[in-house]
């Protein structure tokens, strides 16, 4: 059982590429999440979704996007890479009704 | 509206008693949580409680609620230098699609 798997791990971006993070949880969660973590600023919720089909936004959701196409699989889109964008990203899951939230080990992007 | 609020640095003397504070203002919150971050790692969960708690005590972990001041705590007994460590409150949102928002984040130190 992997539970929460986000790729790549590390990534350095130049201003203005457009990159894919990927997160897959096998736990058939409902509930998932893209977080942020600036230093010293804790986590900021990009992107959460309750279901295949379904998104909504988070507290900070400008310069990204998201799509829910299956159950396993939530991928968080940068379009248009910016030095502001620079942080450690977490994708999390949570079953229906259940009270943790699994968490993947976290993509480090650096933009330059 | 939404916000955790932490104090960010806490300093203990190994096998003293840690007491990491916590406020939360959205009152529709339905689980509170305490997840502690290692270097480099991802987010794991240490101990909830039900909002319709007042305390929960799970080994040297002690969880005390005040609902209606929104103030929450962790107290680790016997603090060890294992302990060291990020500690984030976190509450979840009922409703909607069960948003979890995180405070920044408390950073502990514990010294010999």
């Amino acid at each position: 059982n992997a539970g929460v798997t986000q790729t790549p791990k590390f990534r350095i971006l130049k201003i203005g590429q457009s990159m894919t993070l990927q997160c897959a949880q096998d736990m058939n969660h409902n509930y998932m999440y893209w977080y942020r973590q600036d230093p010293g600023m804790g986590l900021k919720l990009i992107y959460y979704s309750v279901g295949a089909g379904i998104t909504d936004k988070g507290e900070v959701p400008n310069g990204y996007n998201v799509s829910r196409s299956t159950t396993e699989d939530f991928p968080l889109r940068l379009e248009l890479a910016a030095p502001s964008q620079t942080s450690v990203y977490f994708c999390a899951s949570r079953g229906f009704g259940n009270t943790e939230a699994f968490f993947g080990q976290g993509t480090r992007l650096t933009v330059v | 509206g939404e916000d955790v609020e932490q104090s960010l640095f806490l300093s203990v003397r190994e096998g003293d008693s840690s007491v990491i504070n916590c406020t939360y203002t959205d009152s529709s919150s339905t689980y509170l949580y305490w997840y502690k971050q290692e270097p480099g790692a991802g987010l794991q969960l240490l101990t909830y409680i039900f909002s319709n708690m007042d305390m929960k005590q799970d080994q040297r972990l002690t969880v005390l609620l005040n609902k209606k001041d929104k103030h929450l705590s962790l107290r680790i007994a016997d603090t060890q230098t294992g302990d060291s460590a990020i500690y984030f409150c976190a509450e979840s949102i009922s409703g909607g699609y069960n948003k979890l928002i995180f405070g920044a984040g408390t950073r502990l130190a514990v010294h010999p």
